[in-house]
């Protein structure tokens, strides 16, 4: 089926190590969002893309890195995770900024120990 | 910047009967309006939007929602709720900003 593809669905890391999650969509869509979950919290936007090549920062931004070198995919990078980035992770993507909504992938669910 | 808030953390409805769903945003303008829909280990899937024209607006899984700027509301309604319903909700609120915020959930619980 189209739309987004996150990888991996679940995942353990140690304090210190890094990660990079991978977000893949097949919908030719210009944007790309990376939104962190936490109970009680709602979605939270990391970091954002409107295009090959673009990133911009988000509301949390920090222990965070991202790329866009294909304009199909959106990587998000823990430098050096830490307990505070234990969450679940979504990616999300849509045709422009407007009143589109967005399509998001299944989630990837992280736990720093 | 745009906010959103969902004043009910959970819900329980018995199946058949009728649901709303409360949201109030913030925004200085009319902003563009989104409920999503979550099941359990899944991503949010959108059940409907509002950005201008009619106020009430339909959406899938025989939901809708009306959009009131008086009371800066935009309240998810569905008739007669069914099991398969039970789910988390989100109201979301853009201003075309690529900032889209999310209130906290909404959960759902269908008792039998």
């Amino acid at each position: 089926n189209a739309g987004v593809t996150q990888t991996p669905k679940f995942r353990v890391l140690k304090t210190g190590q890094s990660m990079t999650l991978l977000c893949a969509q097949d919908m030719n869509h210009e944007y790309m969002y990376w939104y962190r979950q936490d109970p009680g919290m709602g979605l939270r936007l990391i970091h954002y893309s409107v295009g090959e090549g673009t990133t911009a920062k988000g509301e949390v931004p920090d222990g965070y890195n991202v790329s866009r070198l294909k304009k199909q995919n959106f990587l998000l990078g823990l430098e050096s995770a830490a307990p505070s980035q234990t969450s679940v992770y979504f990616c999300a993507s849509s045709y422009t900024a407007g009143p589109y909504g967005y399509t998001f992938g299944s989630g990837t669910r992280l736990t720093v120990v | 910047a745009q906010s959103v808030t969902q004043p009910d953390i959970h819900i329980t409805v018995s199946e058949g009967a009728s649901l709303e769903l409360r949201c109030n945003y913030s925004y200085g303008a009319t902003p563009y309006l989104f409920w999503y829909v979550q099941s359990p280990g899944q991503g949010l899937q959108l059940l409907l939007k509002y950005f201008s024209g009619d106020t009430l607006v339909q959406g899938i899984k025989g939901f809708e929602a009306e959009f009131k700027r008086s009371q800066s509301s935009f309240n998810l309604r569905k008739p007669s709720v069914h099991w398969s319903d039970a789910a988390e909700y989100f109201c979301a609120v853009g201003a075309g900003n690529n900032d889209m915020r999310f209130g906290a959930g909404t959960r759902l619980t269908v008792k039998p």
